[in-house]
């Protein structure tokens, strides 16, 4: 069974620490994103990657970097976090040329 | 640039009623369309998905026609159970570009 797995279900951290959200799959699919879903906004694209150590924003990168040092490997870092990034975040992945995700479980941050 | 707009929830319904969930869409060329299902405290599934004008998608009882002439993917279900109460995003994808641009989402409770 393919999957996208994201390492933590749910995370606590503190006003200012560096958080990493890692995110795992393995489809060998080329294209990796990170969204962080808000009630009311739905899913907005933070980052995403098309190739190992290949990066583009997307729609609300700040306060956010990535890296993707191997290909089945997507992680989302948090330089400090701050309580208005108190979120869901969903990472996902897709071929090269395909349409549609696959979506991993999500990682519920709060920032306190 | 692309965008989705669907239905503002929340929805409520009792079992066994006819569900309509709109979608309606803004692209460029010839997007596919997407429905997909976030279950309480997971992530996202694909749920039924068309990539040309007219074609319709269908699973688990739900069906969703391309329109073109009026741009939009409704989503329907006959008969809902208590179990699809849930989150229903509706998301479209250009060709060519293989990001998704996802609507606000719509919650869906069903009562016995």
């Amino acid at each position: 069974d393919v999957k996208v797995t994201q390492s933590s279900r749910y995370l606590v951290k503190r006003t200012g620490e560096k958080v990493f959200l890692e995110c795992v799959q393995d489809m060998d699919h080329e294209n990796m994103f990170w969204y962080r879903q808000d009630p009311g906004l739905g899913l907005r694209l933070i980052y995403f990657s098309y190739d190992v150590k290949m990066k583009e924003k997307g729609d609300i990168p700040e306060g956010y970097s990535v890296s993707r040092e191997k290909k089945e490997r997507f992680s989302l870092i948090l330089e400090s976090a701050s309580t208005n990034q108190t979120s869901m975040y969903l990472c996902a992945s897709n071929r090269e040329g395909a349409r549609g995700y696959t979506f991993g479980s999500g990682t519920r941050l709060t920032v306190v | 640039g692309n965008s989705v707009t669907q239905m503002e929830g929340p929805v409520t319904l009792s079992e066994e009623a006819f569900l309509t969930i709109n979608c309606t869409y803004t692209a460029t060329g010839y997007p596919s369309l997407f429905w997909y299902v976030q279950y309480p405290g997971e992530g996202l599934q694909l749920l039924l998905k068309a990539t040309k004008a007219d074609d319709k998608g269908s699973n688990k009882g739900f069906e969703a026609t391309y329109r073109k002439e009026t741009t939009s993917f409704h989503l329907e279900k006959g008969s809902v159970q208590v179990s699809d109460s849930a989150v229903y995003f509706c998301a479209l994808g250009s060709f060519g570009n293989e990001k998704l641009t996802f609507g606000t989402g719509t919650r869906l409770t069903i009562i016995p």
